[in-house]
């Protein structure tokens, strides 16, 4: 089965930490991804990388960054964390190629609180 | 520019009652549509995939959806709600090339003894 495992399921943070959040996948898929799930918002994509090394910005990259220096690894950098942030974040990933059709894969999400 | 919209944020069914969960999306290419379930505290897991082949597609745990191109939904649908269908259900949307899949605002499902 393909396993994408988030580090931290709950956070509590104080606002302007800096917040790492860290996801690998078990799946040697060429593309990874950062959603944001609130209610009623469903998901909204942050970043997502095709590539290590390769980023791009999804919707609401907005005071968010990341980092993949391995093909396995996605991290999500919360540079200074705001109370607007506290979120449920989820990590994915999916095979490379044309990504359309493919079956997005997530993992269990990592509850932030800021504070 | 593609969208999802589900209609009902809120959908409650008995027990053994059919479920009729609506999805509408708009695309200006053929598109490649999913559904996706979150049980409680879990992240996503892919229900049933549209992808230009058959257009009733059978998914997991009796599910399935019918994509109708000239009413641009893809409703799912499933004969008898088991209390264990009891989660949220997230439409989604994608184009040939493109990286983003575009998710509707969900639909919670609960399900009456």
């Amino acid at each position: 089965d393909v396993k994408v495992t988030q580090s931290s399921r709950y956070l509590v943070k104080r606002t302007g930490e800096k917040v790492f959040l860290e996801c690998v996948q078990d799946m040697d898929h060429e593309n990874m991804f950062w959603y944001r799930q609130d209610p009623g918002l469903g998901l909204r994509l942050i970043y997502f990388s095709y590539d290590v090394k390769m980023k791009e910005k999804g919707d609401i990259p907005e005071g968010y960054s990341v980092s993949r220096e391995k093909k396995e690894r996605f991290s999500l950098i919360l540079e200074s964390a705001s109370t607007n942030q506290t979120s449920m974040y989820l990590c994915a990933s999916s095979f490379g190629g044309d990504p359309s059709g493919n079956t997005i894969y997530f993992g269990e999400g990592s509850w932030l609180t800021v504070v | 520019a593609q969208s999802v919209t589900q209609l009902g944020s809120h959908v409650s069914v008995s027990e053994g009652a059919l479920v009729l969960l609506r999805c509408n999306y708009s695309s200006s290419v053929p598109p490649y549509l999913f559904w996706y379930v979150q049980y409680p505290n879990q992240g996503l897991q892919l229900l049933l995939k549209y992808t230009s082949a058959a257009t009733l597609v059978k998914g997991i745990n009796d599910f399935e959806a019918e994509f109708k191109k000239s009413e641009t939904s893809f409703h799912l649908t499933k004969p008898s709600a088991h209390m264990s269908d009891a989660a949220e259900y997230f439409c989604a949307v994608s184009n040939t090339g493109g990286f983003k899949t575009i998710f509707g605002a969900g639909t919670r499902l609960f399900v009456k003894a």
